[in-house]
């Protein structure tokens, strides 16, 4: 069974702050790993994908990745309102061209 | 920049409808997929698709059907809704690789059935 686990939230930061979301999984083999973010009643957008183990840097975003642990996170430095939304992580299983996502966490960044 | 379109934004069907969603993408992807998210439950793969006239189940594709005729065009079919059925419905596409499998979205279609 694939599975993604997420911490539904909400997630409370102040502005200014750093937004650490987290994220694990089950499928020891999976290669990619992406995190969406959704703003209520929009569909999807992918913000950052990370392929290796370690930190992946974009902007105020940053993923990290622990294939040992089966663990990724996202982090979000200087948080604004804005970035308000829910955060949907997404694995690809070894073999698969589809994705397992996580139910999300919502993240509320409160002026 | 990659285009995935959904051909309504909103849509209200009776029970017992045979209901139409239609989804476009202009990048030549070779994957294409059908979501439905709701409240509590987050995405689940209704159906997807590798190639044209190919298919795929996905998790939860009782009561569906699709078409995929043409490469862009990827067509979900509720051959008679019913009020379980009311969701949001989300399309997506990808390339065929093995190194990343990235999927773009489409706006959503709310879907409700009376």
């Amino acid at each position: 069974q694939k599975e993604v686990e997420q911490n539904s939230g909400p997630l409370s930061v102040p502005e200014g702050a750093i937004a650490s979301l987290n994220c694990t999984y089950s499928d020891r083999g999976s290669q990619s790993f992406f995190w969406y973010r959704q703003y209520s009643g929009k569909s999807p957008e992918l913000i950052m994908s990370i392929y290796s183990n370690g930190d992946k840097e974009d902007g105020r975003f940053t993923a990290q990745l622990n294939k040992a642990s089966q663990y990724v996170s996202l982090l979000i430095r200087d948080s604004q309102p804005s970035d308000s939304a829910t955060y949907l992580c997404a694995v690809n299983p070894p073999g698969y061209s589809t994705l397992t996502f996580g139910k999300g966490t919502m993240l509320l960044v409160s002026p | 920049d990659v285009k995935v379109t959904q051909s309504s934004r909103y849509l209200v069907k009776r029970t017992g409808e045979k209901v139409f969603l239609e989804c476009v993408q202009d990048m030549d992807h070779e994957n294409m997929f059908w979501y439905r998210q709701d409240p509590g439950l987050g995405l689940r793969l209704i159906y997807f698709s590798y190639d044209v006239k190919m298919k795929e189940k996905g998790d939860i594709p009782e009561g569906y059907s699709v078409s995929r005729e043409k490469k862009e065009r990827f067509s979900l079919i509720l051959e008679s809704a019913s009020t379980n059925q009311t969701s949001m419905y989300l399309c997506a596409s990808s390339l065929h690789r093995a190194e990343d499998n990235e999927q773009f979205f489409g706006p959503g279609t709310r879907l409700t059935v009376l």
